[in-house]
């Protein structure tokens, strides 16, 4: 059974870092095209896509955001964190890891994790 | 880089079918077969029901088909049951620097 879960701090103050866990369990982050993304959610707003790690340690970034955004993955431990710089309150919002099986052209991400809310005020 | 582009919100009555179209560019939707829509009910995680234009997973119904033309990409739910009221995204691979792309979100709401 695939499962991935999320963990970090609950709220965070304009300009920290914040850093995010996703610990996951059922596949292997080195196996043939596994990887995974962070995927954010404003409240009442659209999924924001933000980076995703490949098999082959592979990253890429939203545009956007990539002056912000580092991710790396831990494969001993079964983990990808995302750490985001500058934090500010338009960053607040649900963080989910998810699964995409993919070599390259990742768009179907068929496994996330509940989410974890992060919040940005001071 | 824009969101790909779907209607606020469609209606239906139970047993009705709707559709939900996403639009892109030749950049992602019309030039790539990895387009995918997802269910998210209130406070859940998105729910993958269709990848690769067409495909559902093996536990998603068949009530749930999907299609693309052109630049454009289209859900259709059969026989709209009331556990079908939920938001719905279309989500694309885009060959920009940004990889994945998400719609605005659908709002299907069951009368």
């Amino acid at each position: 059974q695939v499962t991935l879960k999320e963990s970090g701090p609950v709220l965070v103050k304009p300009t920290d870092t914040l850093t995010l866990t996703c610990s996951v369990s059922g596949f292997s982050l080195s196996g043939p095209r596994m990887g995974v993304s962070w995927i954010r959610q404003p409240p009442g707003k659209a999924p924001q896509w933000l980076a995703h790690i490949f098999s082959n340690d592979e990253k890429s970034y939203s545009a956007s955001l990539k002056s912000r955004l580092t991710i790396f993955k831990d494969t001993s431990k079964s983990q990808v964190v995302l750490v985001m710089t500058n934090m500010d309150p338009a960053d607040t919002g649900t963080y989910f890891c998810a699964r995409a099986v993919a070599a390259t052209y990742v768009s179907a991400f068929d496994n996330f994790g509940e989410g974890t809310v992060v919040t940005v005020s001071s | 880089q824009s969101a790909l582009t779907q209607p606020a919100s469609v209606s239906g009555s139970p047993g009705q079918p709707v559709t939900i179209s996403c639009t892109g560019s030749w950049n992602d939707v019309g030039g790539y077969g990895q387009v995918s829509w997802y269910q998210q009910h209130p406070g859940k995680a998105p729910k993958l029901l269709i990848f690769d234009v067409y495909h559902r997973p093996s536990e998603i119904s068949d009530r749930f088909s999907a299609s693309k033309s052109g630049t454009t990409a289209s859900l259709t739910i059969s026989g709209l049951q009331p556990e079908d009221e939920a938001d719905y995204y279309c989500s694309s691979y885009t060959d920009t620097s940004t990889l994945v792309l998400f719609g605005g979100g659908t709002k299907v709401t069951v009368l």
